[in-house]
């Protein structure tokens, strides 16, 4: 089963505006990860955040993490048709590192 | 120019064919994972090494196998004992002291 599920599947959202995305997960993590895949491409990192930390910034993106939730949410600010991907969240935990990604939010800005 | 490499982009495979997607890289990174990616779904894990002669298998490895004779090489085979293989593949690499991975471009394997 997956350890990282995000919400919601799909958002749909126009040029200007933010974009929020969440990921769940299930069993105490190290360090939690945002990934955003361009269509038929690789995945590309945009942030990592450790189980110690409640909130990162970087440029456009801030990703918080509420381990009494179990949670973690990665906003967008001011979205951007280049924007317009699938983001995945992917859960680190143990010693041995293999992270373990969730389905993924698909994200369409519109211009 | 550093990075990860994966060949063919487009691989096709006919039924009982063994077919084998390259991955390289020039990070200097020991550890290397094979992923495959199903429409609407997230990455699953087929196979890892976290240092060369060594690999692991990961969540879905039947019908694959992998080699680890070169730090910057994993390549994967698709065994004609993988009865789905259509998918997209990712091949990633790690440093050792960091948890952030890297990611090729993507091997999409098509059955004629």
């Amino acid at each position: 089963s997956q350890q990282g599920e995000e919400d919601p599947q799909a958002l749909s959202i126009q040029e200007g505006e933010n974009a929020t995305m969440n990921c769940s997960y299930k069993t105490s993590i190290n360090n939690l990860q945002w990934y955003r895949q361009n269509s038929g491409r690789g995945l590309v990192h945009l942030i990592l955040i450790r189980s110690n930390e409640r909130e990162k910034h970087s440029g456009r993106l801030r990703v918080t993490l509420d381990t009494s939730k179990k949670s973690s949410s990665l906003l967008i600010t001011a979205s951007r048709a280049a924007d317009t991907a699938s983001y995945f969240c992917a859960t680190g935990s143990g010693g041995s590192y293999i992270p373990t990604f969730g389905r993924g939010t698909s994200l369409i800005v519109h211009p | 120019d550093g990075g990860i490499t994966q060949s063919p982009k487009y691989l096709f495979r006919k039924e009982g064919q063994n077919v084998t997607l390259s991955c390289e890289q020039n990070l200097n990174h020991d550890a290397m994972y094979w992923y495959r990616q199903d429409p609407g779904q997230g990455l699953r894990l087929i196979y890892y090494s976290q240092i060369v002669n060594d690999f692991q298998k990961g969540d879905i490895a039947e019908g694959y196998s992998v080699s680890r004779e070169k730090k910057e090489s994993f390549p994967l085979t698709v065994t004609s004992a993988q009865k789905n293989p259509t998918a997209f593949y990712l091949c990633a690499s790690r440093a050792t002291s960091e948890e952030t991975q890297y990611f090729g471009p993507g091997t999409r394997l098509l059955v004629l």
